[in-house]
């Protein structure tokens, strides 16, 4: 059975750092993109950044390029993503989702998510 | 690419046939799929390749459309659908519609 789970969010003050995780179980991740959506209160999905099965690629919005970064540990089976210098529209539910193929198209298996939440 | 989704919410009873759209701000090839998003749960593939029904998806969710129209419809809605429906494009980037809440008339 596939399970994405998530973890790692929090309350960060703005202009600070956090590390989500995902771990992965129930599929080869290496044969798989790897993808974070957001959805902030009220507002509607927004993918934030995408890795390739072989993580030789990694794909931003433009909202999160240069302060986040995705990351993959083939031994752990897990998928990073580290967010530095947030922001308040940073607030949201970060869900991992694993991608149908090996480059980021359309999402089959998502997490419950993890809440972020940037205040002082 | 921009989604846009209509109508934002809509009331629906059991039974009910509902149909969701999704316009593109240009054509995406079929690129497009609907999800389901409940609070507190993980969102849920409905539909891939515009009309594709994801496997253990039940046949009451259907999908259709091409170049920039797209539309979801839930024929015989039940109690377990009420929730929010979200369209996305994968034809360049990604990007999301705003959503459809579908709620009780």
């Amino acid at each position: 059975e596939v399970q994405v789970v998530e973890s790692g969010g929090g309350l960060v003050q703005p202009g600070g750092s956090l590390r989500l995780s995902c771990a992965a179980s129930g599929f080869t991740l290496s044969d798989y993109a790897m993808n974070w959506v957001r959805q902030a209160p009220g507002k509607g999905p927004e993918w934030v950044s995408g890795i390739s099965g072989s993580g030789d690629a990694t794909y931003y919005a433009d909202s999160v390029r240069g302060r986040f970064t995705i990351s993959r540990d083939k031994s752990r089976d897990t998928v990073s993503l580290e967010l530095n210098s947030v922001r308040a529209e940073d607030t949201a539910i970060y869900y991992c989702a694993k991608d149908r193929g090996a480059y980021p198209s359309y999402f089959d298996y998502w997490g419950q998510g993890t809440q972020v939440i940037v205040s002082s | 690419i921009q989604m846009t989704q209509s109508p934002s919410t809509l009331s629906a009873s059991v039974g009910d046939r509902v149909t969701i759209t999704c316009r593109a701000s240009r054509t995406i090839g079929s690129r497009l799929a609907w999800y389901q998003l409940r609070p507190g749960k993980a969102p849920k593939l409905l539909i891939y390749k515009a009309s594709y029904l994801e496997s253990g998806v039940p046949s009451r969710f259907s999908g259709s459309g091409s170049g920039t129209e797209y539309t979801l419809t839930i024929t015989g809605l039940q109690p377990d659908d009420f929730a929010t429906y979200s369209c996305q494009q994968y034809h360049s980037h990604w990007t999301f519609g705003q959503g459809t809440k579908v709620e009780v008339k």
